[in-house]
Parts: structure tokens; sequence; C-alpha cells
């Protein structure tokens, strides 16, 4: 099946700084979404980005899809970003299920 | 809109009896479904996808008749676990699925944590 690598694994910074997170995966894809994990386990959608670059306030998320990698940037950071960050991705083409990356869990302190 | 609801939210139960946990997508009608589990401090895995008035489809190595899934409406699955044992505790999430066009996107619940002594 598909691979799905999220680097770095663990990343502490001070509020307002900015971070970028990357998602790597092993096959093309028909569907890239990230998500952010609060503290209490809900999932949070942040983008839907199978090719291109979207922005939303703070957030930002390019997909390069030939070659096969996604970015999600946060920048000034609050410590409401606190949490996991996940990129998930669909094959499609019949294989319509998301394959969830290792995630990366991001610290802010104040 | 693209609400997605879980109940419970936690659910402590003795060895042996069964545990239902329902998902219902509040805002919109979803014809697939899909139940993931999440041990801690590690990521999804998908444990079945649900579909409207059939049978749902489990990946390998998920047990079928300890892990019940029904999908009655366009608005609700239910999965049950069923003679639970403490190896089952574990943080259940369902998501639906949206799909508009080429656009297949998923919307995930709040997680229910089960909690088996």
């Amino acid at each position: 099946g598909i691979q799905v690598e999220q680097s770095p694994p663990d990343l502490i910074l001070q509020e307002g700084a900015n971070s970028t997170l990357r998602c790597n995966f092993s096959d093309s894809v028909n569907n890239l979404q990230w998500f952010h994990q609060n503290p209490w386990g809900q999932l949070i959608n942040l983008f839907y980005i199978p090719s291109g670059t979207k922005q939303n306030g703070r957030l930002s998320a390019t997909t390069v899809a030939t070659e096969r990698y996604s970015l999600l940037y946060i920048s000034s950071s609050q410590t409401t970003d606190s949490g996991v960050y996940f990129c998930a991705v669909e094959r499609g083409f019949g294989n319509e299920k998301l394959t969830f990356g290792t995630g990366t869990r991001l610290t802010i302190i104040p | 809109g693209a609400v997605v609801s879980q109940h419970p939210s936690w659910v402590i139960c003795k060895s042996g009896t069964s545990v239902k946990i329902e998902c219902r997508s509040l805002d919109f009608q979803a014809t697939t479904m899909f139940w993931y589990r999440q041990f801690p401090k590690q990521s999804l895995m998908l444990m079945a996808t649900s579909n409207e008035g059939s049978k749902a489809t489990y990946e390998q190595g998920v047990e079928k008749d300890k892990f019940l899934i029904n999908h009655a409406s366009l608005t609700l699955s239910t999965l049950t676990v069923t003679s639970a044992h403490p190896e089952d505790s574990s943080f259940y999430i369902c998501s639906a699925r949206i799909r508009l066009g080429l656009r297949n996107e998923q919307f995930f619940g709040p997680g229910t944590r089960l909690t088996v002594l």
C-alpha cells in the first residue's frame, strides 16, 4: 500500500514563530487532506489540497503532486496551534480510503 | 456545515460486555462512513468502510465478528464492539465522506474513548 511519512515527528516552538511541516507520499494520489488533532482528540479539517496552494488565515499549504509531497506552513504560532498535524492521502481509482501519515506533534510554548 | 457527531464520547465497561458507538452526519447525507482506531501517540488506522444499505468492508486483520458495523441510514453508522476485552481499549473515531464531483473529503467525529476493565 501507499506509504505516507511526515517530518519532523516533533516540533517545539516559541509563540510567534513560524513552522513548516512536510508530508511525503510514495505513489500518485487523487486526494490529500491536512488535519489538526487537538488535545481532546478531535480532527479538524485544515485543507483539501490534492495539488496547488491554498491559504486560510495564518495557515497555508502547498502540494506538488508530481514530486509526491505536501507542505503545511503555520505562521505566527499561537498556543492553540498545539496538537498533532496529520496529512492523509487517497489513491482514488477504486481505492477511495484515506491513509494517514505518521503525524507531527507541535507544541507551542508561551 | 459538515458536522459529524459520535456518541458516547467515552465509555468504561467490564470485560465480556458489548459496547455500541453511534456516528451521525448532522447536516449532510453520507453513503459512506469510515471507522478508525487510534492508539496513544500513534496515527489513525482504518478498521472498516461502512456503506449505507450494504455490508461493511473490513481491513485486513480486523475481526468482523468482533467489530460489527451497521449503516442503516444515510446519516447513521454504528460500531458494536462485541465481548470486549482490555486489549480493545482504544480511541475509536468515525468519519463521513462528502463527494462533490471529483472531490472526496472526509469529516471526522470527536471520537469515543473505550476503556475495558
